[in-house]
């Protein structure tokens, strides 16, 4: 079992919709990445958090430290958001663990 | 743009061959990290860097090597390569100053996709 579990692994909306992906890790960790990886393969970091919520626009995302659970929420969704959702969970180890990330796709 | 610069794009080379893979971090980023992406594992950790020194190790193979230089940019050694190890491999970088990884935003750079025939 990886140590981190990301569903769905696939997701498919219509633009506009309210889009929730979720991270469970089993590890203990000191932060919890959310990366977002377009189709030419370039990776940007979208979210690092430990505790609560983060907002960036029309993105959210939120953290359970007890529940070893996070979420990352797209709001009013839109065709250019469609990539690869991937979260990473930062250990005391300096290193990274990642999930196999979610492929989501949003249709005009 | 993130500011951290990968040479090169794209390589093709045969089995058994070495290569070099370049990294170039944001201005003022100490640390240095090294990932792999292929379609069957996902990404994983390789190694990192942290001004000059190993400062943590993931699953890199023996046949893997890198370092990083005073002036912070960073190379990866493959050698002997094998079909199994083409993929894409990013470097990414962050300030260095909050501990590692796990606590810092990295910044990726675009990747060098590696094919082995």
């Amino acid at each position: 079992k990886n140590e981190v579990e990301q569903s769905p692994q696939n997701l498919t909306a219509q633009e506009g919709e309210f889009i929730t992906i979720n991270c469970s890790y089993s590890v203990g960790i000191s932060a919890l990445h959310w990366l977002q990886q377009h189709p030419g393969g370039g990776i940007v970091s979208l979210f690092m958090l430990s505790s609560g919520k983060k907002k960036h626009g029309r993105l959210i995302a939120t953290i359970n430290i007890q529940e070893k659970h996070s979420s990352l929420h797209i709001t009013a969704s839109h065709p250019r958001d469609s990539a690869v959702y991937i979260c990473a969970a930062g250990g005391s180890n300096y290193k990274l663990t990642f999930g196999k990330g979610t492929l989501l796709t949003v249709n005009p | 743009d993130s500011g951290v610069t990968q040479t090169p794009k794209h390589l093709i080379t045969a089995t058994g061959q070495r290569v070099t893979l370049r990294c170039s971090p944001r201005s003022g980023d100490l640390s240095v990290y090294w990932y792999q992406q292929s379609l069957d594992q996902g990404l994983q950790f390789l190694i990192q860097y942290y001004n000059g020194e190993e400062r943590a190790k993931g699953n890199i193979l023996e046949r893997f090597s890198a370092q990083q230089f005073p002036d912070l940019h960073s190379e990866l050694n493959l050698s002997s390569l094998e079909l199994g190890d083409s993929a894409l491999y990013f470097c990414a970088s962050s300030g260095g100053l909050a501990g590692g990884a796990h606590q810092e935003t990295q910044y990726f750079g675009p990747g060098t996709r590696l094919l082995v025939l």
